[in-house]
């Protein structure tokens, strides 16, 4: 197994423009994740999914959507990008027992926007 | 949702001492509480978890310890060894997994 995989692994970004991040698991996780770390503020959570065609907002959402049309992925899209995006993001993803799994995380994607 | 406050943001001992991070967490719908070690450059890993229903739980030289009533947990390492170096994260939630603030543990060869 992969486990989770994240692309791209660095990307540079101009003020206003748009990209996706890719996120893929393969190990049939219902629960995937978002977050972003930035230095002295930990991991903060950017929108989850508990499943296909479900998700919801975090603590940090705006200017960030996704979708969840598959089980396996969950990319992360930023609309207009600013140079507060700047920032380390991890995709995680988890078994759904209740909720009482370990969060399972890629490698990380490092966006900086100038 | 879930609030969680992660002490202290760093900690420095020597090879061979003990250190201990803690966390309190708001939400007492929450019942578990996972431990994370995050190297350099990495991307952060479990260490060790536990679940409302118990008081404790070890692994070798790494321990969790949980009081529900206080809304309190802790990770304990005993004979640190210079590659425990690392943050530490904790975290709490139900489906909103919230993170500790991460606690820098540098250990002293």
């Amino acid at each position: 197994n992969a486990g989770v995989t994240q692309t791209p692994k660095f990307q540079v970004l101009k003020t206003g423009q748009s990209m996706t991040l890719q996120c893929a698991q393969d190990m049939n996780h219902e629960y995937m994740s978002w977050y972003r770390q930035d230095p002295g503020m930990g991991l903060r959570l950017i929108h989850y999914s508990v499943g296909a065609g479900i998700t919801d907002q975090g603590e940090v959402p705006n200017g960030y959507n996704v979708s969840r049309s598959t089980t396996e992925d969950f990319p992360l899209r930023l609309l207009s990008a600013a140079p507060s995006q700047t920032s380390v993001y991890f995709c995680a993803s988890s078994s759904r027992t209740g909720q009482t799994s370990p969060l399972h995380f890629g490698n990380g994607t490092r966006l900086t926007v100038t | 949702g879930e609030n969680v406050e992660q002490h202290p943001s760093t900690l420095s001992v020597q090879e061979g001492d003990s250190a201990v991070i803690k966390c309190t967490y708001s939400d007492s719908a929450s019942n578990y509480f996972p431990w994370y070690k995050q190297e350099l450059g990495k991307r952060p890993q479990l260490i060790i978890d536990i679940r409302s229903n118990v008081g404790e739980k070890k692994d070798q030289r790494i321990a969790v310890t949980l009081n529900k009533t206080a809304k309190h947990f802790s990770l304990h390492i005993t004979e640190t060894q210079p590659e425990d170096s690392a943050v530490y994260f904790c975290a709490a939630g139900y489906q909103k997994v919230t993170f500790g603030i991460g606690t820098k543990l540098q250990v002293i060869p």
